[in-house]
């Protein structure tokens, strides 16, 4: 158990639809990074933040967006879902931007 | 641009033998580090190992080694006795953490390895 803690673990949607993707880090980590991991793409990186701010950008589409709350607990929203946007969807958090990575178990998403 | 290949997809070798996952990066950088994941079947991202672009030191743990060879751009993983709990896709990754705002995770496409029982 890596300490980070992400819901639902499944998640069946319809095309045009939006979800919400949540994360909690581990004790004491400052940065949240939340990854898309796809057969087509591999493992991507999408947005960070440290302490409540955004820090990096990745290849995250508009139609997706993130934050990170006070509590450091962090929320990916995804909208206008397409069949591509398919994919195992995790977060990961670190004490600061120099230490490794935790992962959750990841957030599956369908889009049917 | 950051780049990690793993030129391998897929291993299979019987239990008990050793193996060796090999990955090679690209980065403009001095200072960056690297790291090994383990994914299992059920899906979660583990992490194994993250090493510094100033610790060329080849690293063990238990059945675990990594050998860091900055002069070819490698950060290899050896697998000794392996087992069928080794059965998983392997993924190695590089960060350029040193700048603010490159601390992401770049990974390469994995090593999906079998163990033969």
């Amino acid at each position: 158990d890596s300490g980070v803690t992400q819901t639902p673990k499944h998640l069946i949607t319809a095309t045009g639809q939006r979800v919400t993707l949540r994360c909690s880090p581990r004790s004491g980590d400052l940065s949240v990074y939340w990854y898309q991991q796809s057969l087509d793409q591999g493992l991507q990186f999408l947005i960070q933040y440290y302490n409540g701010e955004e820090r990096a950008k990745g290849n995250i589409l508009e139609r997706f967006s993130a934050q990170q709350f006070p509590d450091l607990h962090s929320e990916l929203n995804l909208s206008s879902l397409e069949l591509g946007d398919s994919a195992l969807y995790f977060c990961a958090s670190s004490m600061t931007g120099r230490d490794e990575q935790y992962f959750g178990p990841g957030t599956r998403l369908t889009v049917t | 641009a950051q780049k990690v290949t793993q030129a391998q997809t897929e291993i299979s070798v019987v239990e008990k033998e050793d193996v060796t996952l090999d990955c090679v990066y690209e980065t403009r950088d001095t200072t960056y580090y690297l790291f090994w994941y383990k994914q299992p079947p059920s899906g979660e991202l583990v992490f194994l190992i993250r090493r510094n672009s100033f610790d060329e030191q080849n690293e063990i743990s238990g059945r675990y080694s990594w050998n860091f060879q900055k002069s070819t751009s490698s950060f290899n993983f050896t697998i000794t006795a392996s087992q069928v709990v080794d059965s998983a896709v392997y993924f190695c990754a590089l960060s350029e953490a040193a700048n603010f705002g490159n601390e992401k995770l770049t990974f390469g496409t994995g090593t999906r390895l079998t163990i033969i029982p």
